[in-house]
């Protein structure tokens, strides 16, 4: 059984870089697609990006100018980076897994790790 | 990119059913057969309920079950039962190969 694990800074300074791993246990990372997805306190979901295992990415338009997403296959991990982070990005960061291209919908999640954007 | 509109929270007794509505555009719920909804417990990791509008995955219980009219999704849930009591968010497949989500409703078991 497939599972996620976010890890990471839990506060991180306003105009800093936000940086978050998700280990993947219990399965290859290759052959999926595997994608971040935050929830601001008191807010909706919102997805961030995926990247698929072979390096192609696709960003929400809203967030892309401050979005990389990487792969380390080795050490079965995939990352998040966010530069010039303001209190606006302070939420739960989720990473999701997607089956395949045909898939549209996000099976298993990690637990959510929390976020805090402050100096 | 409006996020899809759920109600807050709805409520019912054990053994009702209750059902939860997701509303979006022409450009995202009815635009596409790809809804999923997710059972959310406060600290767990969000789980997948329903997918494709109305494909139920494996080990989920046959008590939930999805739809779709126009740009409305609805997901019931019969035989309420006490570990039903969560929150639950819609998802949709968007234009420009993005996703949006639902708001999010608290379901309560009175």
């Amino acid at each position: 059984q497939v599972q996620l694990q976010e890890s990471g800074p839990g506060l991180v300074k306003p105009s800093e870089t936000l940086s978050l791993i998700c280990t993947v246990s219990g399965g290859s990372i290759s052959g999926y697609y595997w994608n971040w997805i935050r929830q601001p306190p008191g807010k909706e979901l919102e997805w961030i990006g995926y990247m698929y295992y072979s390096g192609t990415t696709n960003y929400n338009p809203s967030l892309k100018s401050r979005v990389t997403m990487s792969l380390d296959t080795s050490k079965n991990q995939f990352s998040l980076k966010m530069s010039s982070v303001t209190a606006a990005d302070t939420a739960v960061y989720y990473c999701a897994r997607r089956y395949s291209s045909s898939s549209r919908w996000f099976d298993p999640w990690g637990q959510g790790t929390l976020v805090t954007v402050s100096s | 990119q409006s996020a899809l509109t759920q109600p807050a929270s709805v409520s019912g007794s054990p053994g009702q059913s209750i059902t939860i509505s997701c509303t979006g555009t022409s450009s995202d719920v009815g635009g596409y057969n790809y809804v999923s909804w997710y059972q959310h417990h406060p600290g767990k990791a969000p789980k997948l309920m329903i997918y494709d509008v109305t494909n139920r995955p494996s080990g989920v219980s046959s008590r939930f079950s999805g739809s779709k009219s126009g740009n409305t999704a609805s997901l019931t849930i019969s035989g309420l039962q006490a570990e039903d009591e969560a929150d639950y968010y819609c998802t949709s497949y968007s234009t420009i190969s993005t996703y949006v989500f639902g708001t999010g409703t608290e379901v309560t078991v009175l």
